[in-house]
């Protein structure tokens, strides 16, 4: 079982360009999460999506578009990268609303913007 | 907002001891989960542990347990007989289950380091 899976591993972007990191998950779960994570800040959460054809904000949305047009993707958009997106971002998926189960990640997209 | 704060950014360990790592939150729901995360030096985010709020037994997974004290909002993990495989950033998570509050909020992490 794949699980979930985020495409490209790393990535150097030159600074005004868009990029999309694609996620991918294959356990039919309806939540799915964008986070990006930084030295000394943790995780911090983008987008989410609590089911197909939904969306909402995280704690650091600016900059980044997300859609839901399936159950199995979750791509994260960035329309014109500056240097403060150089980050790792995690895609993850979980069962759902009111469910405790936990969420599970892909390996993460190593993004340098320059 | 739900906060989760974890107040020591780095911890060291002898190898077979026991460790202890530190997670407050801020919450006013009554029913919520917590989670442990270990992510080694691969990048992988690895579930250790969870607890949900309504069990008043502390969950345990092997060599690892928690202390979750839910007047004070306090959800600690011990680790025994630590191992060099142990050493990775740890963090603490809360999830909410009213609408809304479903998202994973993560605290800022731990670094554990093992000493052979």
């Amino acid at each position: 079982t794949a699980g979930i899976t985020q495409a490209p591993t790393s990535q150097i972007l030159a600074a005004g360009r868009s990029m999309t990191l694609r996620c991918t998950q294959d356990m039919r779960h309806n939540a799915m999460y964008w986070y990006r994570q930084d030295l000394g800040l943790g995780l911090r959460l983008i987008h989410y999506s609590n089911t197909a054809g939904t969306t909402g904000k995280g704690e650091v949305p600016d900059g980044y578009s997300v859609s839901r047009a399936n159950t199995d993707d979750f791509p994260l958009t960035l329309a014109s990268a500056v240097p403060s997106q150089t980050s790792v971002y995690f895609c993850a998926s979980s069962m759902g609303r009111g469910v405790g189960t936990e969420a599970f990640f892909g390996q993460g997209t190593r993004l340098t913007v320059v | 907002a739900q906060t989760v704060t974890q107040s020591q950014p780095e911890m060291s360990v002898q190898e077979a001891e026991t460790v202890t790592l530190s997670c407050t939150y801020d919450t006013s729901e009554s029913d919520y989960y917590l989670f442990w995360y270990k992510q080694p030096p691969s990048r992988q985010m690895i579930l250790v542990i969870r607890q949900e709020a309504y069990k008043q037994q502390n969950a345990t997974e092997n060599r690892f347990s928690v202390n979750f004290q839910k007047a004070a909002k306090s959800f600690s993990l011990k680790i025994s007989d630590s191992q060099l495989g142990d050493a990775a950033m740890y963090f603490c998570a809360y999830r909410g289950t009213q609408g809304g509050s479903e998202k994973l909020v993560f605290g800022k992490g731990t670094k554990l380091t093992v000493n052979p």
